[in-house]
C-alpha cells in the first residue's frame, strides 16, 4: 500500500503546453503541500493546505495552481510551461501539526 | 532567505566512519527538527527528529544532538555503511505542520 502516490512519475513537454500531476494519500491526513526540487537539491515549499483549505502559497507564479477536490487529494497544475519549471515536484501529507511529513515518489518533469 | 542553514554539501568518508553534518537556524518559533534521508529517485523519508526540550536523540545508529542557546543542530551516523549513502537534509518546524523549512541538503557518501 503506498501512502503518498503521484502520477506521472515523469512527465516531459514542450514549452508553452499545460500540464497537470496528481498526488492521492491514504494516511487520512489532513495536511498536504507540494514541493519543488531543483537540479541542486534544494527542496522549497510551494504550497500548503489544510482539509481542502489553502494555507501557504509561497511565492510561486501564478501559472501553478493547486487544487483539492477532497482531503485525499492535491492536484497540480501548470499552465504556460518554462524551461525554469523543469524539476522533481514532491507531493507530502501530514497530520495538522503532528509534524512528521511523508513524501510521494516525485514526478520529474521537464520542459523542452 | 534561507531560514536553516547547512553544512557541508558533499561528504564522503570510509566505511565505519562518523559522518556528521550541521544545521542552524535563526528562528526562535521553530520547535520541530527532523532529519530526512533522500535515495537518488526517491522522495525524502523521516529518518529521526528532535524537539528543544532535549539535547540529544538516537535512533539506532542516528543521534541527533541539539544546541538550542546556539541555535544549531547536527546528525551523527555512528558505524556509516555504503548503504547510507544518500542525501540527507535539516528540516525546521513551527509545530504548525503547515510550513517547514529545509535546509540545502547533504550529499553523503561511505566507501566501502
Amino acid at each position: 500500500d503506498t501512502a503518498v502516490s503521484q502520477t506521472p512519475k515523469y512527465l516531459v513537454t514542450q514549452m508553452g503546453n499545460d500540464k497537470s500531476i496528481k498526488c492521492e494519500q491514504n494516511l487520512g491526513h489532513d495536511t498536504m503541500y507540494w514541493y519543488k526540487q531543483d537540479s541542486k537539491k534544494f527542496l522549497k515549499i510551494m504550497f500548503s493546505y489544510n482539509n481542502k483549505e489553502l494555507i501557504i502559497n509561497e511565492t510561486v507564479p501564478n501559472r501553478f495552481s493547486p487544487k483539492s477536490p477532497d482531503k485525499a487529494h492535491l492536484n497540480l497544475h501548470i499552465n504556460s510551461l518554462e524551461l525554469g519549471d523543469s524539476a522533481v515536484y514532491f507531493c507530502a501529507s501530514s497530520q495538522p501539526a503532528a509534524d512528521t511529513q511523508y513524501f510521494g515518489p516525485g514526478t520529474r518533469l521537464t520542459v523542452l | 532567505q534561507q531560514q536553516v542553514k547547512q553544512s557541508p554539501q558533499s561528504l564522503i568518508v570510509q566505511k565505519g566512519g562518523i559522518p556528521i553534518i550541521n544545521c542552524a537556524y535563526e528562528n526562535t518559533a521553530f520547535d520541530y527538527f527532523p532529519w530526512y534521508q533522500q535515495f537518488p529517485g526517491k522522495g525524502p523519508a523521516l529518518l529521526i527528529a528532535i524537539r528543544p526540550d532535549v539535547s540529544e536523540k538516537k535512533e539506532g545508529r542516528f543521534t541527533i544532538s541539539f544546541n538550542k542557546s546556539a541555535k544549531q543542530f547536527s546528525l551523527h551516523i555512528m558505524d556509516s555503511q555504503p548503504g547510507d549513502s544518500a542525501t540527507y537534509f535539516c528540516a525546521a518546524s513551527d509545530g504548525t505542520g503547515n510550513q517547514f523549512y529545509f535546509g540545502t541538503g547533504t550529499s553523503l557518501t561511505v566507501i566501502p
